[in-house]
């Protein structure tokens, strides 16, 4: 069965800190990747996805990015954190094909001061 | 650019009453899925409805799409405690791999 992994769970980090989250996903090949931000009481914003190594597609233009360095890891980075960028950061994975179901991981709580 | 909008924003009722959140995008979509995010957790899939006009149960859940494929809605009958949480649909966009989540309907129920 495919399970998804991110760490660290919650994080709190000053202004201006770099900033790596990671997610790696099991039980599957070639999956699409994607970050979401979710502010608190909020819906879902698609930050990144991507559907292969090293392709990765930005949505929103922000101090982030995101890198997939293997095939089922995708990481989440910043070289100087704002306070806007506090919110829930989730991880998803989903079958190679489009139109299918998004799996997602139990998310990153980032807070920064 | 696409749009995925949620209706109501909050409901809160009380535990037996019935619930209805309502999903409007600004183009025709393939599909719609639905899914569930409790209280401090991650997202769960739900359902997803293909065909217009398809009307699909999970016990006490109805998930209807609409025939011009540009609304949906998912109904709780007989609401319970187990329902709190928030409520989204999502649609594709046209020829990627992405969703667009709307704004989600949060659910308070009261026993």
């Amino acid at each position: 069965s495919q399970t998804i992994h991110q760490w660290p769970a919650t994080l709190v980090q000053p202004v201006g800190s770099p900033l790596s989250l990671e997610c790696t996903v099991e039980g599957t090949s070639n999956p699409n990747l994607y970050w979401y931000r979710q502010a608190a009481g909020r819906g879902l914003q698609l930050l990144f996805y991507s559907v292969g190594i090293g392709q990765i597609s930005s949505e929103v233009p922000q101090n982030l990015s995101a890198s997939r360095p293997q095939d089922r890891q995708f990481i989440l980075s910043s070289k100087k954190l704002l306070l806007s960028d506090s919110g829930f950061y989730l991880c998803a994975w989903s079958l190679e094909r489009g139109g299918n179901t998004q799996y997602f991981g139990p998310g990153t709580r980032l807070t920064v001061l | 650019g696409q749009q995925v909008m949620q209706i109501p924003q909050y409901q809160h009722v009380q535990e037996g009453e019935d619930f209805t959140t309502y999903c409007n995008s600004s183009t025709t979509l393939s599909n719609i899925q639905w899914y569930k995010q409790r209280p401090g957790g991650h997202p769960v899939f739900l359902i997803q409805l293909v065909k217009s006009g398809e009307v699909k149960k999970q016990k006490r859940l109805t998930f209807q799409f609409g025939e011009a494929k540009k609304n949906s809605s998912l109904h709780i009958t007989a609401t319970q405690t187990t329902d709190v949480g928030t409520y989204f649909c999502a649609g594709p966009t046209s020829g990627t791999y992405k969703y667009i989540f709307g704004t989600g309907t949060r659910l308070k129920v009261l026993a």
